[in-house]
């Protein structure tokens, strides 16, 4: 069975443009979960969403925006990019809103802002 | 939201068994605990979830004691391809929980 699936592998955006980031999640899984990490740094809770609505949001300004389709999978944008943006976004998935439900993640997708 | 605190570092040598804790003192009652572990440049791979007492399975133990304030992962008998970062997730995937990793705990091995 695939797991957690993410495109691009890597990504190189110019300072101000936008980049789009796709997931797609474990077959049967309804709840998509967007990750920020930098380099050496932790994990910064992005996005999530579940069952096509966005259900909760980190500390992230607003041109991180995101959505979930009707299939389950799911896209983050990043629009007027700035260079500390540069950083690998983790997706990860369940399979809904239940207690003890695991959260399983993609390889993620580098982005690279200059 | 319950808040994690882990070691930032610790060093092992092959063949050891290593426990890692994670202090959890506010964890809620719907709250399970994970335990997740990340290689440079790769997603977080899970190990292992417990709500309570003593979970095992083909690679670790996770043990909570009975207060659930805090939790040990046990890796037995660990070789160089452990060296990673491991962390540890408290919480609830219900409605209006944002899921927060703390900072992870830096495990070297060493032959």
């Amino acid at each position: 069975e695939a797991g957690v699936t993410q495109s691009p592998t890597h990504l190189i955006k110019t300072r101000g443009q936008q980049a789009t980031l796709r997931c797609s999640p474990i077959s049967g899984h309804t709840s998509v979960y967007w990750y920020q990490q930098a380099l050496g740094l932790g994990l910064q809770f992005l996005l999530w969403y579940d069952e096509g609505e966005e259900r909760n949001r980190g500390n992230f300004p607003p041109r991180f925006s995101g959505r979930q389709f009707p299939n389950y999978s799911s896209e983050l944008n990043v629009n007027a990019l700035e260079l500390e943006d540069s950083a690998l976004y983790l997706c990860a998935s369940s399979s809904g809103r239940e207690s003890g439900n695991t959260i399983y993640f993609g390889e993620g997708s580098w982005l690279t802002v200059v | 939201l319950a808040k994690t605190t882990q070691p930032i570092s610790m060093d092992s040598y092959e063949g050891q068994e290593v426990n890692i804790t994670c202090s959890h003192n506010n964890i809620a009652t719907n709250d399970y605990i994970t335990w997740y572990q990340q290689f440079p440049s790769q997603g977080p791979r899970f190990i292992i979830q417990g709500y309570k007492t003593k979970v095992t399975n083909e690679v670790a133990s996770l043990f909570i004691p009975a207060d659930r304030k805090s939790s040990t992962l046990s890796l037995p008998r660990v070789s160089l391809s452990d060296t990673a970062v491991y962390y540890c997730l408290v919480g609830d995937n219900n409605a209006g929980n944002m899921l927060t990793f703390g900072g992870g705990t830096r495990l070297m091995v060493k032959p």
